[in-house]
């Protein structure tokens, strides 16, 4: 089992431009969450999802998309990027909902 | 969910025991105990988790109080590689939403 994957490592984006990070996880898990963690701080939750085609909002939504077509697959993507998105995001995946969670290595992403 | 705190760092010499511990006074009776670490810029790792009786894993002893308002991580032989930010999470089964505070920062030193 590869895990917990994402892509890209690294991105560096200019102010206003969008993209798409992606997470996938190949260990049939039905919960599937995004975390985003700033200099210094704990991680906060952005979105999540309990199974496919369901997703809800986390702590700090704002700015950012997901959807879940498939059990596999939970994007993220920035609709409009601003400077203070600059942070390392992870994603993360479980069993279930009271099940521990993999995290995936992260995606360093910077906006100028 | 319930909020949680932590000591913000604590060491610990290479070989004897971490005692990390938690108060989590508002947690509710659904909520579990769950414990993730984070060792320098990678994905947090699992280690724990428990609602009333303390657990053991191949990792670390969970120790929850009777009145489940704090509990206490424990390393047996605690190494360099045990040196990492260790975080304490109360989550209740309704979303499996985990809120990160700032943690403990652990310094194994040799």
């Amino acid at each position: 089992n590869a895990g917990v994957t994402q892509t890209p490592k690294f991105q560096v984006l200019k102010t206003g431009q969008s993209m798409t990070l992606q997470c996938a996880q190949d260990m049939n898990h039905e919960y599937m969450s995004w975390y985003r963690q700033d200099p210094g701080m704990g991680l906060r939750l952005i979105h999540y999802s309990v199974g496919a085609g369901i997703t809800d909002q986390g702590e700090v939504p704002n700015g950012y998309n997901v959807s879940r077509s498939t059990t596999e697959d939970f994007p993220l993507r920035l609709l409009s990027a601003a400077p203070s998105q600059t942070s390392v995001y992870f994603c993360a995946s479980s069993y279930s909902l009271a099940y521990e969670q993999y995290f995936g290595p992260g995606t360093r992403l910077t906006v100028t | 969910d319930a909020k949680t705190t932590q000591p913000t760092s604590m060491d610990c010499a290479e070989g004897r025991a971490a005692n990390l511990p938690c108060n989590h006074s508002t947690i509710s009776g659904n909520e579990y105990v769950y414990w993730y670490r984070q060792i320098h810029s990678q994905g947090p790792q699992y280690i724990i988790h428990g609602l009333k009786n303390n657990e053991t894993n191949e990792m670390a002893s969970l120790i929850i109080t009777e009145d489940r308002k704090s509990s206490t991580l424990i390393l047996p032989h605690a190494t360099l590689r045990d040196t990492a930010v260790y975080y304490c999470i109360v989550s209740g089964n309704q979303g499996g939403k985990l809120i990160f505070g700032q943690g403990t920062e652990l310094s194994v030193k040799p």
